[in-house]
């Protein structure tokens, strides 16, 4: 099972400021099969990122994401209000799908 | 573009089995580009993928629940099914249904998700 971990548990930012999520896999993983979601209080995941770098549809180009092997980053070029939430990787590469514990991006 | 909605008992009592149901709407569950999937998140905690299943029966579930995860479709009525065994307060979350796109295992589409508390 590939273990994902997230850095850092929990980052205080400005709006405005540039956001940089961390995703560590245990081991590679395949074909750079990683995902990014964004979830608000009370609501369910929203899908942000798919295979490392391609936005979902609808995802602000302010959102990138980045990585190979068994690194992977998301990156807000420019917070806004609405972007201050928990954020997940998932990796779907082979069985089990796991996700990252979670980065929660909070409003300094 | 597709909406899915959880619906099912929010208590379970420990020992018994957990039954959710997802609809799926603005798709049909027989379209060859989706897979089908049930995923948890603990209260306050991250999230745990449960298992796909395809339209054709075709499932992958997660290894470890999968000796008490049951997953399956009913197409005459657009929904598609989970059965936990065995619950014990651990299986107490937020039990959401997604979608992911053929071929791929990522969440593109989320129901809104559904508290199931396992008490006595």
């Amino acid at each position: 099972e590939i273990v994902l971990t997230q850095s850092p548990g929990t980052l205080s930012l400005s709006p405005g400021e540039r956001g940089t999520l961390s995703c560590r896999a245990s081991q590679s993983v395949g074909s750079g099969y990683l995902a990014w979601y964004q979830q608000k209080p009370g609501q369910a995941p929203r899908l942000l990122i798919s295979g490392t770098s391609s936005r979902a549809t609808g995802i602000p180009d302010r959102f990138s994401g980045s990585g190979s092997g068994a690194d992977f980053t998301l990156t807000i070029s420019r917070l806004e209000p609405e972007d201050f939430a928990v954020y997940y990787c998932q990796h779907y590469g082979s069985t089990p799908y796991t996700f990252g514990q979670g980065t929660k991006l909070e409003i300094k | 573009q597709v909406q899915l909605q959880e619906s099912g008992p929010g208590l379970v009592k420990p020992s018994q089995t957990l039954s959710l149901t997802c609809t799926v709407s603005g798709g049909s569950i027989t379209g060859v580009g989706f897979h089908w999937s049930w995923i948890r998140q603990h209260p306050g905690k991250g999230l745990e993928w449960i298992g796909f299943i395809y339209y054709s029966g075709n499932i992958n579930s997660n290894p470890s629940l999968k000796s008490r995860v049951s997953i399956s479709v009913d197409t005459s009525k657009n929904q598609f099914s989970l059965k936990l065994s065995s619950v014990t307060a651990a299986d107490t979350a937020v039990y959401y249904c997604a979608s992911a796109p053929w071929g791929h295992y990522y969440l593109d589409h989320w129901g809104q998700g559904t508290l199931v508390t396992v008490s006595s």
